[in-house]
């Protein structure tokens, strides 16, 4: 089993939707929680970073974390076009150096 | 743009091939760390550097060595290649903390 579960869709939603995405974690070890955008061979881009339980929001973007249930949430509201890329969940442990990343969700917003 | 640089973008040799490839950090951050992307194992933290030291090592192979120079610019040196080696492979990096900035990766091809 891996350390962290996602979706890897496609997710494909209209322009202007909701799009709601998540993973799931294994290891209570982990205490911070990133979410990347990636588009097709680029680099990921940091979007969001948190290590609360809780909600916390960005412009159109919500990050949702919930410890005890070892659960996270990307929510995109408006999604555009634009908004069409591959999103990576990565988390960290309190201890240690590297990020461990979740296989990716695809979504696609369609015009 | 994270700040982070890559180069070359992309690399095409043939088994049996060593190539280095370089990395860039952010200005002022002292971390680097080398990923690697493949559609069936997804980002994979392969090792950091912090200031020079080796600090972490994940999925590396023997195959595989870096260092960080005194500029802090890094080099990964991937040797006898295999065509599984084929992948593209992302240096990220951060000055503390838990989140890190990706460059925009180096496709390498091996045939």
């Amino acid at each position: 089993q891996k350390e962290v579960e996602q979706d890897p869709g496609p997710l494909s939603v209209p322009e202007g939707a909701i799009v709601s995405l998540n993973c799931t974690y294994s290891n209570s070890a982990f205490q911070y929680f990133m979410w990347y955008r990636q588009y097709s061979r680029k680099g990921p881009e940091l979007l969001m970073y948190t290590y609360s339980s809780g909600n916390k929001e960005d412009g159109r973007f919500t990050a949702q974390v919930d410890k005890s249930s070892k659960y996270i949430s990307l929510f995109i509201r408006d999604s555009q076009p634009s908004d069409s890329a591959t999103y990576l969940c990565a988390i960290h442990k309190a201890a240690g150096n590297k990020l461990t990343f979740g296989g990716g969700t695809r979504v696609l917003v369609k015009p | 743009d994270s700040g982070v640089t890559q180069t070359p973008k992309h690399l095409i040799t043939a088994t049996g091939q060593r190539v280095t490839l370089r990395c860039s950090p952010r200005s002022g951050d002292l971390s680097v760390y080398w990923y690697q992307q493949s559609l069936d194992q997804g980002l994979q933290f392969l090792i950091q550097y912090y200031n020079g030291e080796e600090r972490a090592k994940g999925n590396i192979l023997e195959r595989f060595s870096a260092q960080q120079f005194p500029d802090l610019h890094s080099e990964l040196n991937l040797s006898s290649l295999e065509l599984g080696d084929s992948a593209l492979y992302f240096c990220a990096s951060n000055l503390a903390g838990r989140e890190q900035y990706f460059g925009p990766g180096t496709r390498l091809t091996v045939t």
